[in-house]
């Protein structure tokens, strides 16, 4: 059983769109991350989330954590070619040091 | 410095090899982990240590042995690998507050092919 679900899992739009990525889980979260991975590199942390409600924003890139901190979101406004890649969301449960990952949602932005 | 330095970058070794890879952070973590990632799959843990000691084996094959030999290194030695065990495998480190992991970041990971 996947503890962290995203949606959607594919992803394709042209440069200058919208979108939103989910990440929804059953169990609640003392904190949530984001990642964004390119092929053959490490995933690089792109935000961390811990209170219920939060919202935080990376430029383009706003983060939404769920208020009972099951699900998170991530939109893109005006996306450009260089968001292109896999978006992991991450999680750790209460008294829980393992980091569980979400399947990864892949955007591609076309030019 | 947010870095975590993972050598080599690329692998390649026969069944019958030993080989080894290696990790380093100088951000004072605490926690170090390493990770096993396969082609379109999310990363898979397979062990984490935490103040140089192991925590958590996910019931990895012995061919894989991890070492900490202090709280910046990290390796993992490689003896008698299948094809299958190829993979990018990923290291990475967090802060642990009161027994708490915070938020992991990823080394760039060797690329590992068994042949």
């Amino acid at each position: 059983t996947q503890l962290l679900e995203q949606s959607p899992q594919f992803l394709s739009i042209q440069e200058g769109e919208n979108l939103t990525v989910y990440c929804n889980s059953s169990s609640v979260f003392s904190s949530l991350q984001w990642y964004r991975q390119e092929p053959g590199e490490g995933p690089v942390l792109l935000v961390t989330v811990v209170t219920g409600g939060e919202v935080k924003k990376l430029k383009r890139l706003t983060f939404q954590f769920g208020d009972a901190r099951k699900d998170s979101s991530l939109h893109i406004t005006a996306a450009q070619p260089g968001d292109t890649g896999l978006y992991l969301c991450a999680g750790q449960t209460y008294g829980n040091n393992r980091l569980a990952f979400g399947k990864g949602n892949q955007v591609v932005v076309i030019p | 410095d947010t870095e975590v330095t993972q050598t080599p970058k690329h692998l390649v070794m026969g069944m019958t090899n030993k080989k080894s890879l290696k990790c380093e952070q100088h951000m004072g973590h605490r926690a170090m982990y390493w990770y096993k990632q396969k082609a379109k799959k999310p990363p898979e843990l397979m062990f984490v240590y935490s103040y140089e000691k192991l925590s958590i084996n996910e019931s990895v094959p012995s061919r894989f042995s991890p070492e900490c030999p202090n709280s910046s290194l990290l390796n993992l030695h490689l003896h008698a690998l299948q094809p299958e065990d190829s993979a990018l495998y990923l290291c990475a480190s967090s802060q642990v507050w009161d027994r708490v992991f915070t938020e992991a970041f990823f080394g760039q990971g060797t690329r590992l092919t068994v042949v």
